[in-house]
């Protein structure tokens, strides 16, 4: 069964440095996203991506953030300074399309810790 | 739309769980979504539906015939369906999902 996959599956980096979080989202997938989830919180969405740009962003999703699909399979999360605060899970998701019966289908994800 | 959820609910192996959401605010083009999460993985997508109640092989979701709120039943709980439940109203054409705090869900062997 296709599947999302990320690594790392857990980055470790010192405030003040960037993080390149990668994705590989379902092969036919169109819609790309990232969500994040604090220790402990709701899962949070981030981003979404369709058509190489940007569809949505929420709040969160600041100048520091960016994404990118640098090639046909890999979809990126780039934070350029990372802060204390951006210590979290982030989840990539991907989706055939946004009408119902398309269902976002959801990475492992990768735990990043902030020091 | 607004979401409410019990915090939690527990069950025993092989029973029914039947969890209830619900959305007053919910407007017409909402469909309704129910996604879980296992312990340390990334959410799952379990049902959805727009005013009919749906069946598939995972639970089933009965909606209300004001849309106002819906249960997803679990027919037979396993181990494996210890997980926190989300309901998720969410239009066709949005992008995102939007979760709330959910239901967590206990199985007891």
């Amino acid at each position: 069964e296709p599947e999302v996959t990320q690594t790392p599956s857990h980055q470790v980096t010192q405030m003040g440095q960037e993080v390149i979080l990668r994705c590989v989202p379902i092969s036919n997938h169109l819609y790309f996203y990232w969500y994040r989830q604090i220790l402990g919180q709701k899962v949070e969405f981030l981003v979404s991506f369709y058509n190489n740009e940007i569809s949505e962003k929420s709040e969160i999703f600041d100048d520091q953030f960016s994404v990118e699909r640098p090639d046909g399979s890999n979809f990126t999360l780039k934070i350029r300074s990372t802060k204390l605060e951006d210590s979290a899970m982030y989840f990539c998701a991907s989706s055939a399309g946004t009408s119902p019966p398309s269902e976002q289908f959801f990475g492992p994800g990768t735990r990043l810790t902030v020091l | 739309a607004k979401t409410t959820q019990p915090n939690s609910m527990e069950s025993n192996e092989e029973e029914p769980v039947n969890l209830p959401c619900n959305h007053s605010t919910i407007s017409g083009t909402d469909y309704i979504h129910w996604y879980r999460q296992l312990p340390s993985q990334g959410p799952e997508y379990v049902i959805h539906g727009l005013t009919s109640n749906v069946n598939n092989r995972m639970a089933s979701l009965a909606i209300a015939e004001d849309r106002k709120s819906s249960t997803l039943i679990l027919h037979r709980a396993t181990l494996r369906d210890a997980a926190v439940y989300y309901c998720i109203p969410k239009r066709s054409n949005d992008y995102k999902l939007s979760f709330g705090a959910g239901t967590t869900v206990t199985v007891r062997a």
